[in-house]
């Protein structure tokens, strides 16, 4: 699976948009980019996934680049239980292990 | 609602002690998944099955043992061959994975084990 490189950490004012970016610049033609994350002490919260094409769903919209070399997840109005880590992972379809990185810790300030 | 609930939600493991760990999922899933996590570390396959009576080792298997008897559950064990059992464990489901599948893995909200 592609590696990727998060920030480590970012802000953003509760009710703007929380834009937090993703580089998988190895990523190959058949992995997936998903979007998932961790509040402190629960599971990991899947959000959203797309191959090529953006993708938008009921919590975030998911840009990818045209080469597919980067992303960013989009939260359109963020709310305090936004704060959690993010985490970008990329995958083959169909592979079984899920490689979590040190993702990104997103606080929104009141 | 459905979803994965793990069980229980902090458990202590005496030394020499084996210790199972509940998961439980009622999205009709077919794979399941038992992982690891550490303090501020990424996750670690344990173990996954994507069918009854069928699973298989990840990454980290030594020290755990799992079953399979029900669609529905996948416990694991915390055997005393596992010599640093402390962690947050993880248990996540999906719908079969083929070659060709993209779905997501879903997880519950974990049990977090300590030695005593």
């Amino acid at each position: 699976d592609a590696k990727t490189t998060q920030p480590p950490s970012m802000d953003c004012a509760e009710g703007r948009a929380a834009n937090l970016p993703c580089n998988h610049s190895t990523i190959s033609g058949n992995e997936y980019v998903y979007w998932y994350r961790q509040i402190h002490s629960q599971g990991p919260q899947y959000i959203i996934h797309g191959l090529k094409n953006n993708e938008t769903n009921e919590m975030a919209s998911l840009i990818i680049t045209e080469d597919r070399k980067s992303s960013t997840l989009i939260l359109p109005h963020a709310t305090l239980r936004d704060t959690a880590v993010y985490y970008c992972i990329v995958r083959v379809g169909g592979a079984n292990n899920l490689f979590f990185g040190t993702g990104t810790r997103l606080t929104v300030i009141p | 609602d459905g979803g994965i609930t793990q069980s229980p939600k902090y458990l202590f493991r005496k030394e020499g002690q084996n210790v199972t760990l509940s998961c439980e999922q009622n999205l009709n899933h077919d794979a399941m998944y038992w992982y690891r996590q550490d303090p501020g570390q990424g996750l670690r396959l344990i173990y996954y099955s994507q069918i009854v009576n069928d699973f298989q080792k990840g990454d980290i298997a030594e020290g755990y043992s799992v079953s399979r008897e029900k669609k529905e559950s996948f416990p694991l064990t915390v055997t005393s061959a596992q010599k640093n059992p402390t962690a947050f464990y993880l248990c996540a489901s999906s719908i079969f994975m083929t070659a060709y599948s993209n779905q997501p893995q879903h997880f519950g909200d974990g049990t977090r084990l300590s030695i005593l």
